[in-house]
């Protein structure tokens, strides 16, 4: 089977950074993916890591390590507008679709 | 290139009645998924298209749910006989190739009375 942890909830302000870890198990690996979602919106895609390391875009960096199992998102200057739900999702060697973990609610205050 | 679309995006229907949701993915996109969501979850995942053939459904989905993409175009998702536990939000997302991203659209809200 394939589970995902991600924190439920994470307060920070405005300008801060923050990091939300994804950790899975899974029987196989081919990515891990971040989404990002407002209430009442649709799940966008915001980064990508195949393989191990940092991938950056702009204020979000993406980090994987395949052989602890883990991920994170890392937000910097964290503003108003990121206050969301973000979800970690990993695709197995066996499936062509992501499974998404159950989501981190960032509330960023002023 | 206007996104994924979906239509409707509500619908109220009465228990064991059928109801058939459509998703218009990116034109170019080969890959269609349908994904279910419920409120303070993560989406589930349904069941996936490539082109017209459906490569992979959930052990999730049970037999009063069916979903085609006839054309390799747009697609479809019918639920027969829905019960409350039906009531979700129903994403579809499609993508080109194997690339680590998929575009949602903005759903259809089913609520089951």
């Amino acid at each position: 089977g394939q589970s995902l942890e991600q924190p439920s909830e994470v307060t920070a302000v405005e300008g801060a950074i923050v990091q939300i870890n994804c950790t899975y198990q899974t029987s196989g690996f081919y990515g891990l993916s971040w989404y990002q979602q407002h209430d009442g919106g649709a799940p966008t895609f915001l980064s990508y890591n195949g393989l191990d390391g940092l991938e950056e875009t702009g204020r979000f960096s993406s980090f994987l390590s395949r052989s602890d199992s883990y991920g994170y998102l890392l937000l910097q200057e964290l503003q108003m507008k990121d206050s969301a739900s973000y979800f970690c999702a990993v695709r197995d060697n066996y499936g062509q679709n992501f499974v998404f973990g159950p989501g981190t609610r960032l509330s960023v205050l002023p | 290139d206007t996104g994924v679309s979906q239509d409707p995006r509500h619908k109220i229907t009465k228990r064991g009645q059928n109801v058939t949701f459509r998703c218009d993915p990116i034109s170019e996109h080969n890959r269609l998924y349908w994904y279910r969501q419920t409120l303070g979850q993560g989406p589930e995942f349904l069941t996936y298209f490539q082109n017209e053939a459906q490569l992979e459904k959930s052990r999730l989905l049970s037999d009063r749910f069916s979903a085609e993409r006839p054309k390799g175009s747009f697609s479809t998702l019918e639920i027969q006989r829905t019960e409350q536990g039906d009531s979700a939000m129903y994403l579809c997302a499609s993508s080109l190739g194997e690339g680590g991203g998929y575009t949602f659209g903005s759903g259809t809200r089913l609520t089951v009375v």
